[in-house]
């Protein structure tokens, strides 16, 4: 069955660390989404991809990075972890074609110390 | 601009009861279309309805249904006959599309509490 994975699902790190955050679907989509969610916010978009060599910002961009080398992997970088992106990050996909949902990676679970 | 709207930060319901969670939107695009998400205590997003801007009818899936008014930009997730297993948050979300694509945008989310 196609799936959307992450990981890792929990991470601590330090201040000022890079850390990056994995994401692998196998529903051949190719747009792919990274939120974070905090409470009171819902789920807020960092950054997104229609395709392979494209990268796009979204509305919480600052901190973060995307690279998109082939269909199935978005990774996100954080280039120097600060404890404000202390943060549950979603990974999703979605159909180009104009399909109606966005499937879902679990969660991981980032803590800046 | 906040584009979508979720009032109710929390709801209460009796098991068996139905309930009405509200989502008001915001969009000039004559094409998007509009989501709810159900995300339980472990975490996961689950996809529960959808309904598209040019959708004649009100999307139903099981006991889930949308109320659609587009003229007053409005997009409720009504739950009949509510279980337990319903307590949850809930999210309201739209896909916008543009000239570069698609973009999701996601409300606040309703915490639901279905008692028994």
């Amino acid at each position: 069955d196609a799936e959307i994975t992450q990981s890792p699902r929990h991470k601590i790190t330090e201040t000022g660390r890079q850390v990056t955050l994995a994401c692998h679907q196998t529903w051949n989509h190719n747009n792919m989404f990274w939120y974070r969610q905090d409470l009171g916010h819902g789920l807020r978009l960092i950054h997104y991809s229609y395709g392979v060599q494209d990268t796009n910002k979204g509305e919480v961009s600052d901190g973060y990075s995307v690279s998109r080398s082939n269909t199935e992997d978005l990774p996100l970088t954080l280039e120097s972890a600060a404890s404000s992106q202390t943060s549950v990050y979603f990974c999703a996909s979605s159909d180009a074609t104009g399909g109606n949902e966005q499937f879902f990676g679990p969660g991981t679970r980032l803590t800046v110390l | 601009a906040q584009k979508i709207t979720q009032t109710q930060p929390g709801m209460f319901v009796q098991e068996k009861e139905a309930v009405t969670l509200d989502c008001t939107y915001d969009t000039s695009d004559p094409s998007y279309g509009l989501f709810w998400y159900k995300q339980p205590s472990s975490g996961e997003m689950i996809f529960l309805i959808y309904q598209g801007s040019y959708d004649q009818q009100n999307a139903t899936e099981g006991r889930y249904s949308l109320n659609f008014q587009k003229a007053r930009k409005s997009a409720n997730l009504v739950i009949s006959a509510s279980q337990l297993g319903d307590s949850a948050m809930y999210f309201c979300a739209m896909r916008e599309v543009n000239n570069y694509g698609q973009n999701f945008v996601f409300g606040p989310g309703t915490r639901l509490s279905v008692l028994p």
